[in-house]
């Protein structure tokens, strides 16, 4: 599968516990975006890389969260402390650059349940 | 910051029948809008978009229009199945940014 893929799909934790996804974008795609989705809302953008450097992310995003593509490839997503709030489903996506923005094709997710 | 406004919430139409989503944006900047698709337990996947230099776009039985003034973009389906039930998103992007605002979705339901 030549894809987006995400690991975990699914991740059951503690409140209070820390945890990490990861996101690997199609291989020619240079940027990257994070989005969190919770049941009957649209995909909430957390953040967005293009090549290794973080260029933006949400207002929404506290500190408790960051993210990282130390190689321009592969990204993670940490969560710190997490809350019960933190439950959602995680999705990554990735488009090619280029001066004609293009599609961003989206992983199947990482669903995040906090006890 | 941006907002997106999608209606309706939900849409319930005999097979055969057309449905109309719209969205609202705020974001004058926005210049790109795309069209996901969701099904249950499924990642979204784009259906079809359209730049700000376009007032209409149409594929086979889906069109999108866009009214830049007023800043409003609508998804069009003729023909409906039961296939195309699902939950349908709207987005505007700012391309220099990157970022996309999406709506809350709108469940489609085509009944046979």
């Amino acid at each position: 599968d030549t894809g987006v893929s995400q690991n975990p799909r699914h991740k059951i934790t503690k409140r209070g516990q820390n945890v990490t996804f990861r996101c690997d974008p199609i291989s020619e795609h240079n940027r990257l975006y994070w989005y969190r989705q919770t049941l009957g809302q649209g995909p909430e953008f957390l953040t967005y890389f293009q090549n290794e450097a973080q260029l933006e992310k949400s207002r929404l995003l506290s500190d408790r969260f960051s993210a990282e593509r130390p190689k321009g490839s592969f990204s993670t997503l940490e969560i710190q402390r997490t809350e019960q709030g933190d439950s959602a489903m995680y999705l990554c996506a990735s488009s090619s650059g280029g001066g004609t923005y293009n599609e961003q094709f989206f992983g199947p997710g990482t669903r995040l349940t906090v006890l | 910051g941006e907002n997106v406004e999608q209606h309706p919430s939900t849409l319930s139409v005999q097979e055969g029948d057309s449905a109309v989503i719209k969205c609202t944006y705020s974001d004058s900047a926005s210049n790109y809008f795309p069209w996901y698709k969701q099904e249950l337990g499924k990642r979204p996947q784009l259906i079809i978009d359209i730049r700000s230099n376009v007032g209409e776009k149409k594929d086979q039985r889906i069109a999108v229009t866009l009214n830049k003034t007023a800043k409003h973009f609508s998804l069009h389906i003729t023909e409906t199945q039961p296939e195309d039930s699902a939950v349908y998103f709207c987005a505007a992007t700012r391309t220099n940014a990157g970022k996309s605002t999406f709506g809350d979705g709108t469940t489609l339901t085509v009944k046979p």
